[in-house]
């Protein structure tokens, strides 16, 4: 079955720092979304991507797609003490498919 | 944040006895899914349902079933609780499959099996 795999597990960063997690897929996606899920919270949506290569931007926030659309990252430049959680990406394969959720990235973030 | 509620939201219950969890959505959304959240392991999909008493399994449905009798409520039972069910459970909801299905989850339950 499709495999979504998350990199790091877990980064610890000083506030300011950039961060980047990358979501690999086993197969090709149609398009992947990222959610975030604070500690103690539910995962919530963030965004999704559909084109080879898209790159979008909310804020700090920077999501990729890859040009083979297997791929994906999530750059947070100057991370803030309010971007702790977990980052998950989540992929579809196809119109019909069911979301596959990666093992998610939590990120912490000190002073 | 959309309209769903889980019950309960925290349970302490002895292995070898039944457990529900219930899901109430007021969204009206097509597609409810069961999904459980262990380290290492993210979001796996346990039972989704597509309709009104129309439901599938996910890639870790042993152990659970669930039942949609109406449009807003989906039901999670794990028949005979054992130690390795012990997890969060969230429920989502969205109104498609495939690209754009955005999903809205639940606040979450967590379940203790001892």
């Amino acid at each position: 079955g499709q495999q979504v795999m998350q990199i790091p597990q877990y980064q610890h960063v000083q506030e300011g720092e950039d961060f980047t997690t990358y979501c690999n897929s086993s197969t090709t996606l149609s398009n992947i979304q990222w959610y975030k899920q604070r500690p103690g919270g539910h995962p919530v949506f963030l965004i999704q991507l559909v084109k080879s290569g898209e790159v979008k931007k909310q804020k700090r926030l920077t999501f990729q797609f890859g040009e083979a659309k297997k791929n994906s990252s999530l750059h947070i430049t100057a991370t803030q003490t309010t971007d702790v959680g977990t980052y998950f990406c989540a992929g579809n394969t196809g119109t019909a498919s069911k979301l596959t959720f990666g093992t998610g990235t939590r990120l912490q973030v000190t002073l | 944040d959309a309209g769903i509620t889980q019950s309960p939201r925290h349970k302490v219950t002895e292995t070898g006895t039944p457990v529900t969890l219930r899901c109430h959505q007021t969204e009206n959304h097509r597609y409810m899914y069961w999904y459980r959240q262990d380290p290492g392991h993210g979001l796996r999909l346990i039972h989704y349902s597509y309709g009104v008493k129309d439901t599938d399994k996910g890639e870790v449905s042993d152990g659970y079933s669930v039942s949609r009798s109406k449009t807003e409520d989906f039901l999670l039972t794990l028949e005979s609780a054992t130690s390795s069910q012990t997890s969060v459970y969230f429920c989502a909801i969205s109104d498609v499959l495939g690209a754009g299905n955005t999903i809205y989850f639940g606040e979450g339950s967590w379940l203790t099996v001892v």
